[in-house]
């Protein structure tokens, strides 16, 4: 699988929105796109995924720039919860089932 | 419902003894992951199993590594002659195995084996 670039840290205040980058300036046009989290002592936790079209669910939204080199993981309102490490994966459809992690993005809620 | 569980939560041995770690995952996932996660790092990916066959164990570091899951459902990882390199969170996950590059997984807890 493609590799992504992520930074190793961001923080952000309470309640406002925050913006998480990652870069996967080789991914192929069968690579979705997902975010999981991993929480302070706890297993990692599905967040979102998307192929072309930025997508929404309850925890997260997910903007996928036209060209699929980058995306962005955004949360409305940061709340304490959601201090965690992010991680930016691609997933081939047509090939291993099993995740690369890389090192993740270490988000830090400030009160 | 009930998690994906993981069977000891910690696990304390010596250098050269032998472990198990169990997993028993979600009623019905037919895919079952095994990861391993060293201080500071993401998990990293050991072994695959669909249904009771592993499917792609390229993941295990060397041969003292084992792993099985005879019905389908619960998992054992085996480390034989542990080493202290071998300390780390054992994660496991499972998911439904569907293909398309969107099965979600669903992780457990893990277990934190420390290799004295």
């Amino acid at each position: 699988d493609a590799k992504t670039t992520q930074p190793n840290s961001m923080e952000s205040n309470e309640e406002e929105p925050v913006h998480l980058p990652c870069n996967h300036s080789t991914i192929s046009g069968t690579d979705y796109i997902h975010w999981y989290r991993q929480l302070p002592s706890q297993g990692p936790e599905y967040v979102i995924h998307g192929l072309t079209s930025n997508v929404n669910n309850r925890m997260a939204s997910l903007a996928i720039a036209e060209d699929r080199k980058s995306s962005t993981l955004i949360l409305h309102r940061a709340t304490l919860r959601d201090a965690a490490v992010y991680y930016c994966i691609l997933r081939d459809w047509s090939g291993a089932n099993n995740l690369f992690f890389g090192t993740g993005t270490r988000l830090t809620v400030i009160p | 419902g009930a998690g994906v569980s993981q069977t000891p939560s910690n696990k304390v041995t010596e250098k050269g003894k032998y472990v198990e770690l169990r997993c028993d995952p979600i009623s019905g996932h037919t895919a079952l992951y095994w990861y391993r996660q060293s201080l500071g790092q993401g998990p990293e990916f050991l072994i695959y199993f669909q249904g009771t066959g592993a499917a792609d164990d390229s993941g295990l570091p060397n041969d003292r590594f084992f792993a099985v899951r005879p019905e389908g459902s619960v998992s054992t990882l085996k480390i034989q002659r542990t080493e202290r390199g071998d300390s780390a969170v054992y994660l496991c996950a499972s998911s439904f195995g569907t293909s398309g590059g969107w099965d979600e997984q669903f992780f457990g807890p893990g277990t934190r084996l420390t290799v004295l």
